[in-house]
């Protein structure tokens, strides 16, 4: 089974500032036959569900504020988040669908 | 556009309950679904998929115990879930694949609120 391991796990940003969430998959989830990379990026706030903000590892959800951009191939991916607003404290998750879905064990990121 | 769960509660071990997934804005049957669960303070976990046509896929965790099925007229999903287990305790969500143009994304773009199940004696 494909292994997803995020660092760090939690993480303190100041307002303002930028949040750089790293995603590693045990193995690459390069889709050979449409060249897209399987991974997509969730944002979880506290009893809500979680929201789509990246798929196909750099192409932003309609209505996903462009402060939040993915980047990455095959094995190593990142979510950053340009300028950190209040609103983004969350739980974020990678999540791979070259298999059967996977996610990460999710980063924490709060204010500093 | 929206999915809503219904059927969660308190279920002793060994039992079985029935989780609903009712969809408005677009029609279960033309889309993947899938069951994504989350244990109280802890991760994601991917637990089944129904595809369009019919077919339906498990975690291993769960194969042999849940069943998914769809009811088309009222564009509803359904969770089966027997011989239920301490571990099975989840906050447990539907979810929309996103497709574009003709492909899977993988991703998934409308979530319900979940409803949560609690196994225990």
């Amino acid at each position: 089974d494909i292994v997803m391991t995020q660092s760090p796990d939690s993480l303190a940003v100041s307002l303002g500032e930028r949040a750089t969430i790293n995603c590693k998959s045990s193995q690459s989830v390069l889709y050979s036959s449409n060249n897209k990379n399987l991974l997509a990026w969730y944002q979880q706030k506290p009893g809500q569900p979680p929201k789509l903000l990246i798929y196909w590892a750099s192409i932003r959800q309609s209505g996903v504020p462009d402060r939040f951009g993915g980047s990455g191939s095959g094995t190593d991916f990142t979510l950053t988040i340009s300028s950190l607003q209040a609103e983004d404290v969350a739980v974020y998750y990678c999540q791979q669908f070259y298999t059967t879905p996977i996610f990460g064990q999710g980063t924490k990121v709060e204010i500093k | 556009v929206q999915l809503v769960e219904s059927g969660g509660g308190v279920i002793q071990p060994g039992g079985s309950l029935r989780l609903s997934c009712a969809a408005s804005g677009f029609s279960v049957s033309r889309n993947y679904i899938t069951w994504v669960r989350q244990a109280p303070g802890k991760g994601l976990e991917w637990v089944s998929v129904i595809y369009g046509g019919g077919d339906t896929y498990y975690a291993d965790s769960v194969k042999g115990r849940f069943t998914v099925s769809r009811d088309n007229s009222k564009n509803t999903l359904y969770l089966q879930m027997n011989s239920l287990r301490a571990e099975d305790t989840a906050t447990y969500h539907c979810a929309r694949d996103l497709i574009i143009g003709q492909s899977r994304t993988g991703a998934f773009d409308i979530w319900g609120q979940g409803t949560m199940v609690t196994v225990s004696s």
